[in-house]
């Protein structure tokens, strides 16, 4: 079965200092990863995504992650972080198995930036 | 296990017809649902806000009356696509809110083909 792990429920972290948000993930088909943040009140945006070819992914407000496929992980990274920052973070994998398209969410990040 | 059911999986229909996709949190209350909607390799795109009990809040773009949508019920969001075409054939995913956690969880997708 497909799953998808985010080890950490919150994060909290000073302004500016670098942050890493984890993501593993189990699957035995092939997969594209993603990674979500949604502010409060608001839907879901795109940061980045994985596809396929360069490993190291850089998305929108500085972040970028790193597929390693041996250890099935996608780990979300930024410098320097900012107040604006905080928000609730999302790791996904599409994939495509038993004839349908499947998108799994883990169980979000929460991430919140101190002064 | 799961803890929002979206049904069905995977739906194919003649061009012309309705289909309804339902969105149910299994052991939570959910005042708020999200309707998204993805394209092969796409972000996901907010359609609307389902609130239970008052109307949905549809994303600039989207057509109220092709995508209905009813939230009856504090477990239960259904989207109906009213007169389905080809170009309506899509990857649909729910999610849902858990007031009482803040935490947002996320049905496992349908994918709808509009022959």
């Amino acid at each position: 079965a497909q799953s998808v792990t985010q080890l950490d429920s919150q994060v909290p972290v000073f302004e500016e200092a670098p942050v890493e948000l984890r993501c593993n993930y189990s699957s035995s088909v092939s997969v594209y990863l993603f990674w979500y943040v949604q502010y409060p009140n608001q839907g879901l945006q795109l940061l980045l995504k994985y596809l396929s070819g360069s490993t190291l992914v850089k998305g929108i407000n500085g972040f970028e992650a790193e597929f390693n496929k041996s250890q099935t992980s996608f780990h979300l990274r930024k410098p320097s972080v900012h107040i604006s920052d905080t928000a609730e973070y999302f790791c996904a994998v599409s994939l495509y198995t038993s004839g349908t398209y499947k998108y799994i969410f883990g169980t979000g990040t929460r991430l919140k930036v101190l002064a | 296990g799961a803890v929002v059911s979206q049904h069905p999986s995977w739906v194919i229909c003649k061009s012309g017809t309705s289909v309804k996709i339902e969105c149910r949190s299994l052991d939570f209350q959910a005042t708020t649902m999200f309707w998204y909607r993805q394209f092969p390799k796409q972000s996901l795109m907010l359609m609307a806000t389902s609130n239970e009990g008052s109307k949905a809040t549809y994303e600039q773009g989207v057509e109220k009356d092709k995508f209905l949508i009813n939230h009856a019920s504090l477990t239960l969001s259904t989207l109906t696509v009213t007169s389905a075409h080809p170009e309506d054939s899509s990857f649909y995913i729910c999610s849902a809110r858990d007031s009482q956690v803040e935490k947002l969880f996320f049905g496992s997708g349908t994918q709808l083909s509009v022959l």
